[in-house]
């Protein structure tokens, strides 16, 4: 059973399209994150929730728009996307804030704009 | 932010070989943790270990906190223990280091 599942695991996508990326996890945890991963591997945090609040939000153009219906839940959608976008990003939970008994990564969803 | 430094970028062994990778960091961090990408691109979490000494198998970790160091040693490499080994520091959030690339032959 899956702890912190993302979809789609792949995404390949035009310059300019919306899409979205969706997480789910099942572990009873407070708080999510995205994170992104660029073409040298360095992961980089862009937004965490806790309990459905905007906690962080790191220079992440407005273009990225975080939603979380639920505590389980952290959608991330993208408008307008860039040939920059294309990236791994990771969907994570933990506990609380400040990661508690550490950090869940689901397993990361491709994006390549083409 | 905090700064995370991670030693050596890239390590190559021969199947069976020791050796310890070594994760500095800039400032006082509430937790660190150690993660395993595998070559499919999987995060996987190895250690959570803000101070003191856990072992997990062939896998063990040290961090020494009021020196701001942590290190993992790998003993009896396997090519399964291939791909990128990620140290990061929590301070309410993540910040990782730009990770070890390990590749280890047959």
């Amino acid at each position: 059973d899956t702890a912190v599942s993302q979809t789609p695991k792949y995404l390949v996508t035009q310059m300019g399209n919306d899409k979205s990326i969706k997480c789910e996890q099942n572990l009873g945890h407070d708080t999510m994150y995205w994170y992104k991963q660029d073409s040298k591997k360095f992961l980089k945090i862009m937004f965490s929730y806790n309990n459905k609040e905007l906690i962080i939000n790191e220079t992440v153009p407005n273009r990225f728009s975080p939603k979380s219906p639920d505590k389980a839940h952290l959608n991330l959608h993208i408008n307008s996307l860039e040939l920059g976008d294309s990236a791994v990003y990771f969907c994570a939970s933990s506990q609380e804030i400040g990661g508690g008994q550490g950090y869940t990564f689901g397993s990361g969803t491709r994006l390549t704009v083409v | 932010g905090i700064q995370v430094e991670q030693s050596p970028p890239d390590l190559i062994l021969q199947e069976g070989a020791n050796s310890t990778l070594r994760c500095n960091f800039s400032d006082s961090v509430n937790n660190l943790q150690w993660f395993h990408q595998n070559p499919w691109g999987q995060l996987i979490n190895l250690f959570y270990i803000p101070s003191g000494t856990k072992q997990n198998g062939r896998l063990s970790a040290t961090t020494v906190a009021t020196e701001r160091y942590s290190l993992l040693y790998i003993s009896s490499s396997q090519t399964t223990d291939s791909g990128v080994y990620f140290c990061a520091v929590d301070d309410y959030k993540l910040s990782f280091g730009a990770g070890t690339t390990v590749t280890v032959r047959a």
